[in-house]
């Protein structure tokens, strides 16, 4: 299966920094790849699929990119409610796959 | 707005099935494939499986031989079963919409494995 390898496992930010996030994939997943933000005791919330296409409601400041084996997802200036866990997925070989998530704390 | 909420035993002993369904609400199950994924207490998100509406199955390898998803369309439900379960089967449980991307998740539902 398809191993993706996020870095890193946990980022320290202040509020207004920028906050970019990798994903690196053991092969080539094309673009079908998928973020996704997970607050505490809450469901994943689908951000980006496609590696670069935002999902509805997620605010400009969220941007991802990349395709192949590297990904990227950067947040421009970090706002409270963005401190959270984020992973990526890829849909393009079953089994799917998640990465293990990076943390991404207030500094 | 679809929405998805889990049901089932939140308690489980080992060596038992683990049944669970999933409920959709705001619209029909008859479109899309429909997933359950897992998350262990504290780690990641495993892919279980899914289940297209006219009952196509895929399961994720690592658990094919004791998992098995249905439909009931006549419901607007989709179910779970995991046999055999060990402390290991010990998650969260969540159903969800598609896969490539999910774009619907339920809450999620937690089901501890204990005699």
């Amino acid at each position: 299966e398809i191993v993706l390898t996020q870095s890193p496992a946990t980022l320290s930010v202040s509020p207004g920094e920028r906050a970019t996030l990798s994903c690196r994939a053991s092969q080539s997943v094309s673009s079908n790849l998928a973020w996704y933000q997970q607050k505490p005791g809450q469901a994943p919330r689908l951000l980006f699929y496609g590696a670069s296409t935002r999902a509805t409601g997620i605010p400009a400041r969220f941007s991802g990119s990349g395709s192949g084996t590297e990904f990227t997802l950067t947040i421009s200036s970090l706002q409270s409610e963005d401190f959270a866990v984020y992973y990526c997925q890829q849909n393009n070989i079953w089994p799917w796959t998640f990465g293990q998530g990076t943390k991404v704390e207030i500094k | 707005q679809v929405q998805l909420r889990e049901s089932g035993p939140g308690l489980v002993k080992p060596s038992e099935t683990l049944s669970l369904t999933c409920t959709v609400s705001g619209g029909s199950i008859s479109s899309f494939f429909w997933s359950w994924i897992r998350q262990p207490p504290g780690k990641g998100l495993e892919w279980i499986g899914y289940i297209y509406y006219n009952g196509n199955t895929n399961y994720n390898p690592s658990l094919q031989s004791r998992v098995t998803i249905s439909v009931d369309k006549s419901k607007n439900q989709f179910s779970l079963k995991l046999n055999s379960v060990t402390a290991a089967d010990m998650a969260v449980y969540y159903c969800a919409r598609r896969g490539a991307p999910v774009d619907v998740w339920g809450q999620g539902t937690t089901v501890t494995v204990s005699s």
